[in-house]
């Protein structure tokens, strides 16, 4: 069974706060996304990778940047967190047709 | 660019009763995008529910069916009987076909409620 973690599950942070939200994959999948998932706005893609070192630039990019260390982990940096970036957070991996998410960060910048 | 489009917010069905979801999606990067449904349960990530690579197909799973309408550029989700486990938020989504098939253009979302 394909497995995508997220790390943490919930974190609350103060504004101009500096959040790392992490992803790991043990699909051997080459490419990984990071989609914000807002009341209204269905899921909207941030950054994605084709695999380690790899970066692209998604449809809402703004304040956020992202890095591929390896093949299996990705992560989103906000570097000065703000309110409107308070959302439910979902990376996915695929190399295929099928998509597989995991559980979510959900983040809220006080 | 592309789109979908979910016109239900919220749908609030009793157990046993049929259920409808519409979809409707607009694809300007291809004619022919590859169609999904996503369902999210409370805690738990996004599972795929069903997929439709072929216009004019079908695809079901778990009670679930949905047709891929190019016509009329539909993919309603339909159920003939919901349970109570079927409650969660459904997602209708679509990708351009090729490698990079995780970059989902996804509609709102459509919380559904089964009451007993």
């Amino acid at each position: 069974e394909a497995a995508v973690t997220q790390s943490p599950r919930n974190k609350v942070t103060v504004t101009g706060g500096n959040v790392t939200l992490s992803c790991r994959q043990t699909n051997s999948h080459n490419y990984m996304y990071w989609y914000r998932q807002d009341t209204g706005h269905g899921l909207r893609l941030i950054h994605y990778s084709y695999g380690a070192g790899n970066l692209q630039i998604g449809d809402v990019p703004d304040g956020y940047k992202a890095t591929r260390t390896t093949q299996e982990d990705f992560f989103l940096l906000l570097e000065l967190a703000s309110p409107s970036q308070t959302s439910l957070y979902f990376c996915a991996s695929t190399q295929g047709t099928e998509v597989f998410f995991g559980k979510g960060t959900r983040l809220t910048v006080v | 660019g592309d789109s979908v489009t979910q016109t239900e917010g919220q749908v609030t069905v009793s157990e046993s009763k049929s259920l409808i979801i519409n979809c409707t999606y607009s694809a300007t990067s291809i004619a022919y995008p590859n169609l999904f449904w996503y369902v999210r349960y409370p805690g738990e990530g996004l599972q795929l529910l069903l997929k439709v690579i072929t216009a004019g197909q079908k695809g079901s799973s778990r009670g679930f069916e949905a047709t891929y309408n190019k016509e009329t550029t539909s993919f309603h989700l339909q159920k003939a009987s919901v349970q109570e486990s079927d409650s969660a938020v459904y997602y209708c989504a679509l990708t351009n076909t090729g490698a990079n098939t995780g970059k989902l253009t996804f509609g709102h979302g459509t919380i559904l409620r089964v009451h007993p």
